[in-house]
């Protein structure tokens, strides 16, 4: 079964840091994308990054690019998101997502975790 | 970036209804389209991949269809638990989500 666990979300304040984790299980996490989707209070999805199964690609929204690194340890088969300079506009619930086929950095997402709250606030 | 806009943004329909919700990309994306069915609370459930393929374990009563820049969702016989809200993503380049349709019993 395959089982996504988010985890890191916190408190922080304007300017502050933060690392998300993702444990995966249930696939062979080596050879799958994942994504990090957020959704901030009452809103819409909203994709964040993408890394591709190797870790060697990685892509970002616009509204991260050069805040967030989105990397991977394929040996723990743990997905981070490194979130630095967080702004208010950065709350939210974080998911990380597989994607649905073998090989591909970016799919349709299959099976997504349960949500970490990030709420950036002074 | 590519932006979907999904419409309508909200839809009052009854239990038995036939209900439709289109997507439009602001480029070609052939069926690199995917839709999500969300509950308050609870995470995504992707319900459609390539525009037109049922997830599995998704009801027969779901069905997408489009290609390019136009897509639909249909729910053809709606039950109680499909009032949620629904989102559709494109995954041509990098990824992008529409807004989300709120589906409400009327």
């Amino acid at each position: 079964e395959v089982q996504l666990l988010d985890s890191g979300g916190d408190l922080v304040q304007p300017g502050g840091s933060l690392r998300l984790s993702c444990e995966a299980s249930g696939f062979t996490f080596t050879t799958y994308g994942m994504t990090w989707v957020r959704q901030a209070p009452g809103k819409g999805l909203e994709w964040v990054s993408s890394i591709s199964g190797s870790g060697r690609y990685t892509y970002y929204a616009d509204s991260v690019e050069g805040r967030f690194t989105i990397s991977r340890d394929n040996s723990k088969n743990t997905l981070y998101l490194q979130m630095n300079s967080l702004r208010a506009e950065d709350t939210a619930v974080y998911f990380c997502a597989k994607v649905n086929r073998d090989g591909y950095n970016y799919d349709a997402l299959d099976y997504w975790g349960q949500g970490t709250l990030v709420t950036v606030s002074s | 970036a590519i932006r979907m806009t999904q419409s309508p943004s909200s839809l009052s329909a009854s239990t038995g209804d036939r209900v439709t919700i289109t997507c439009r990309a602001s480029q070609d994306i052939s069926n690199y389209l995917a839709w999500y069915q969300q509950k308050p609370g609870k995470v995504p459930r992707l319900l459609i991949h390539g525009a037109s393929t049922l997830q599995s374990g998704v009801p027969s009563r779901f069905s997408g269809t489009g290609s390019g820049t136009d897509f639909t969702l249909t729910i053809s016989w709606l039950q109680s638990e499909d009032f949620a809200t629904y989102y559709c993503q494109q995954y041509y380049s990098y990824h992008s989500f529409g807004q989300g349709t709120k589906l409400e019993i009327k």
